[in-house]
């Protein structure tokens, strides 16, 4: 039972690349969620899915794309990379609603 | 709008005492939750303990106890009896209620407390 993982965990893309990054779970959570950790900015919410085929727009989700084609796996990408994305990005899944959500590792995302 | 609010972005305890850090919140909304999460400097967030808007006992977990002043629109987490390993990141969080009924479990994160403990 590996929970959450993440895939990289670190990268660092050129300006106007693209990328994408992969959550994965293991648990049959419906939930799931994509955050960026930016410094003295706690954790802000990017977009999310309350079930297989669903999306929909946190906080901040500009610059940002997410697909969930499947219940374990939660899709963010960047089509077109920015420096101002530079951040760690944070995955996370819920069993439902009134669960707490259990995070994966991270991935460090550099944009020079 | 809900917002979370954590006065101390830094905080030094001598190992095995208690600390209190503080966690206020806003919100307008007659059912919601609050979470703690801990990060390490290894940068993994590790869920601590749960409070639920309608739950009438503070909750605990270990040497994790929540202080819920539901008036005040307090949820401080105390951590009793600090360990060199209780040296991290904890954040502060709040579910965010949904809209037409629609529960979605989004968090509203504070913007975190250091904790250092020392020998």
């Amino acid at each position: 039972n590996a929970g959450v993982t993440q895939t990289p965990k670190f990268r660092v893309l050129k300006t106007g690349q693209s990328m994408t990054l992969l959550c994965a779970q293991d648990m049959n959570h419906e939930y799931m969620y994509w955050y960026r950790q930016d410094p003295g900015m706690g954790l802000r919410l990017i977009h999310y899915s309350v079930g297989e085929g669903t999306t929909a727009k946190g906080e901040v989700p500009d610059g940002y794309n997410v697909s969930r084609l499947k219940k374990q796996n939660f899709l963010l990408g960047l089509e077109s990379a920015a420096p101002s994305q530079t951040s760690v990005y944070f995955c996370a899944s819920s069993l439902t609603e009134v669960y707490e959500q259990y995070f994966g590792p991270g991935t460090r995302l550099t944009v020079t | 709008a809900q917002k979370i609010t954590q006065t101390q972005p830094g905080m030094f305890v001598q190992e095995k005492e208690a600390v209190t850090l503080d966690c206020t919140y806003d919100t307008s909304d007659q059912s919601y939750g609050l979470f703690w999460y801990k990060q390490p400097s290894s940068g993994e967030m590790i869920f601590l303990i749960y409070q639920g808007s309608y739950d009438e006992q503070n909750a605990t977990e270990g040497r994790y106890s929540l202080n819920f002043q539901k008036a005040r629109k307090s949820a401080n987490l105390v951590i009793s009896a600090s360990q060199l390993g209780d040296s991290a990141m904890y954040f502060c969080a709040m579910r965010e209620a949904g809209f037409y009924g629609g529960a979605t479990n989004k968090l509203i994160f504070g913007t975190g407390t250091l904790l250092a403990v020392q020998p």
